[in-house]
């Protein structure tokens, strides 16, 4: 069965302080890692789709990375606006329904 | 280029009630899935509609049943309410290719039973 764990289950940050949350997965097989971000009461707004290890993605402040066990998704310099819960699911070959397994989350907090 | 819609964005039944959610797939898209989220955890996968046809179930029960129409909208209905199918109902829809492909989310409904 896949799984997916993330870490930290929270995280404050100060406006400007950098840091990472890691996504360990456990797939037969990969066809895709997904990062979302959703903010309270919303649907999640997708953010990076990654295929291989060895690939990154970066949009803004958001860079995410992947390996054969786990992705990160670096937040450099972040801004209060990146407050936010962020999850990340993966998508195995034959799943039912192509569909998602996601984790629980991690919920960032930045303070100005 | 309209984005996925969900209706109503709130709700709140009785334990023992039927209740059916809806959802409007973004243009383009041809593959609807539902999920459900609990408060403070990940989306868990309900099902998923292609071409009007059931595409793949996760663990859930038999009174969680969906429907999709030639345009593609889909309906989650839920009979026989319990307390904890309170929770944040997601719909997903996508374009149905081959290979990893992105789910586009809607905003949810939120459904309260008590």
């Amino acid at each position: 069965e896949d799984q997916v764990t993330q870490s930290p289950e929270a995280l404050r940050l100060q406006e400007g302080e950098s840091s990472s949350l890691n996504c360990s997965y456990t797939v037969s097989g990969l066809r895709g890692l997904f990062w979302y971000r959703q903010d309270p009461g919303k649907g999640p707004e997708f953010l990076f789709t990654l295929y291989s290890a060895g690939e990154e993605k970066e949009k803004e402040r958001l860079k995410a990375t992947l390996t054969k066990k786990e992705s990160f998704l670096h937040i450099t310099a972040p801004k209060p606006e990146d407050s936010a819960t962020y999850l990340c699911a993966v998508q195995a070959p034959g799943a039912a329904g192509n569909k998602l397994t996601f984790g629980g989350g991690t919920r960032v907090l930045v303070k100005p | 280029e309209t984005g996925v819609t969900q209706s109503p964005t709130h709700l709140i039944k009785t334990r023992g009630q039927q209740v059916t959610l809806r959802c409007s797939s973004q243009s383009g898209h041809n593959t609807v899935s539902w999920y459900q989220q609990a408060l403070g955890q990940g989306p868990q996968f309900i099902f998923q509609y292609y071409r009007e046809e059931e595409n793949g179930r996760g663990n859930f029960p038999p009174r969680f049943s969906g429907l999709q129409f030639p345009n593609y909208s889909s309906e989650l209905n839920v009979n026989a309410l319990e307390l904890d199918d309170s929770a944040l109902y997601l719909c997903a829809s996508s374009t149905g290719t081959p290979g990893a492909e992105t789910q586009y989310f809607g905003p949810g409904t939120r459904l309260l039973v008590l």
